[in-house]
């Protein structure tokens, strides 16, 4: 079982530039979310979608755009990259409902510089 | 804001001892109440959640203590072992169960053998 996918691992990239993060999911969940950690704040929510074709804003929605096209993938796009957007990201999935657990991808640490 | 406050930042405690990390929060709404553990360069996973109309959810060494009327809620390990070391964090959601949840800013837990 794959569960969560997500690639790159590793990224850098110099400021202004744009890039993709990929997030892929074999569980057939409905929800999937995005959220950046940093040292000392816990993971923040920046998109989320409740299922193909609906996605909505979290808390630090900012430079990120999402799309969901179908259920199993929901790519995460930074338009121009800023150095305050170095982080690490992970997506997660759940199936929705009350008492449903998320499941999180192993993260893309991204460096901007 | 931070919605959720959690403390402390760090913990260090002997094997076998009981490790104890708080979470307080805000939102009066919130109705769903998991703790996630993180294990260096890997995505955080369930470790244990609650609802407010219990007190107290127990599984196995973890146990988690739910004071609705303080708006408190804390992670009990017992036996603390060398494998428990890790970064916890508290998190709670409202209405989505685990779709859009706001985490507490985390605590590194060492358990010294």
């Amino acid at each position: 079982n794959a569960g969560v996918t997500q690639t790159p691992k590793f990224q850098v990239l110099k400021t202004g530039q744009s890039m993709t993060l990929q997030c892929a999911q074999d569980m057939n969940h409905e929800y999937m979310s995005w959220y950046r950690q940093d040292p000392g704040m816990g993971l923040r929510l920046i998109h989320y979608s409740v299922g193909a074709g609906i996605t909505d804003q979290g808390e630090v929605p900012n430079g990120y755009n999402v799309s969901r096209s179908t259920t199993e993938d929901f790519p995460l796009r930074l338009l121009s990259a800023a150095p305050s957007q170095t982080s690490v990201y992970f997506c997660a999935s759940s199936p929705g409902g009350f008492n449903t657990e998320a499941f999180f991808g192993q993260g893309t640490r991204l460096t901007v510089v | 804001q931070q919605q959720v406050k959690q403390s402390p930042q760090s913990l260090i405690v002997q094997k076998g001892g009981i490790s104890i990390i708080n979470c307080a929060y805000e939102n009066t709404a919130f109705d769903y109440f998991p703790w996630y553990q993180q294990f260096p360069g890997k995505g955080p996973a369930l470790l244990i959640a609650i609802r407010p109309d219990v007190s107290e959810k127990k599984e196995g060494r973890f146990t988690i203590s739910f004071n609705k009327s303080a708006k408190q809620f804390s992670l009990h390990i017992m036996d603390s072992q060398p494998g428990d070391s890790a970064t916890y964090f508290c998190a709670a959601s409202m209405n989505q169960g685990a779709q859009k949840l706001v985490f507490g800013q985390g605590t590194r837990l060492t358990i010294n053998p």
